[in-house]
């Protein structure tokens, strides 16, 4: 099955700086990989999504990059606020199938003001 | 309209008790799914129905662990003999008929989770 690594776990940065997250994943023919913004005791929200046939995709100050070959993909943030503290997830899973998502274990981002 | 909602949001029960989880999907979305999510971890899959049946299952721990959503619209996950273990948040989430997009991908919704807690 799939398996899905996320790094890191804790992301700590200043208000207005960038923040990265990165994921890797194990199976190829996941080709559908999206992110979630789950706030403390909140439940988890899509944020953006990329499909394996492209290779970036942005939504105003966030962004994700996927390497195919190198099975990787990455979520970016600039320009930080502390309203985008928050645990990040990030999944994979493959369309035509049961569309279950393998989740990463989090990122827990803290935007200090 | 209204989300994803699930009840109770915290249930605290004694080891080797029963317990119901409920979760009411968003009104026209045939596919539901079940997680768990232990602290600092992601969602972890449990079952998935597609309408009234439960299309994959392979996520549910042991057989202690069972659910059913008989008119394809409410869902009821059922823990028996309940151990510390099962301690966690369990989500619910629910999107479009996720065939209906060629190739495609239905958005997942989030409910809030009921956080269950085993004495």
């Amino acid at each position: 099955g799939e398996n899905v690594e996320q790094h890191p776990s804790t992301l700590s940065v200043q208000e207005g700086d960038s923040a990265v997250i990165k994921c890797t994943y194990s199976d190829s023919a996941s080709n559908y990989f999206p992110w979630y913004k789950q706030e403390l005791g909140k439940r988890p929200q899509l944020i953006i999504d990329i499909r394996s046939n492209v290779g970036e995709k942005k939504d105003q100050r966030i962004a994700v990059t996927l390497n195919k070959t190198a099975k990787h993909f990455s979520l970016h943030i600039t320009e930080t606020q502390p309203e985008d503290s928050a645990v990040y997830f990030c999944a994979a899973l493959t369309s035509g199938g049961s569309y279950i998502p393998t989740f990463g274990r989090g990122t827990s981002l803290i935007v200090h003001p | 309209g209204a989300g994803v909602s699930q009840t109770p949001s915290n249930k605290v029960t004694e080891k080797g008790k029963y317990v119901e989880l409920r979760c009411d999907p968003i009104s026209g979305h045939t596919a539901l799914y079940w997680y768990r999510q232990s602290l600092g971890q992601g969602p972890e899959f449990l079952i998935y129905f597609q309408g009234t049946g439960a299309a994959d299952d392979s996520g549910l721990p042991n057989d202690r662990f069972f659910a059913v959503r008989p008119e394809g619209s409410v869902s009821t996950l059922k823990i028996q003999r309940t151990e510390r273990g099962d301690s966690a948040v369990y989500l619910c989430a629910s999107s479009f008929n996720t065939l209906a997009l060629a190739g495609g991908y239905n958005e997942q919704f989030f409910g809030p989770g009921t956080r269950l807690t085993v004495l």
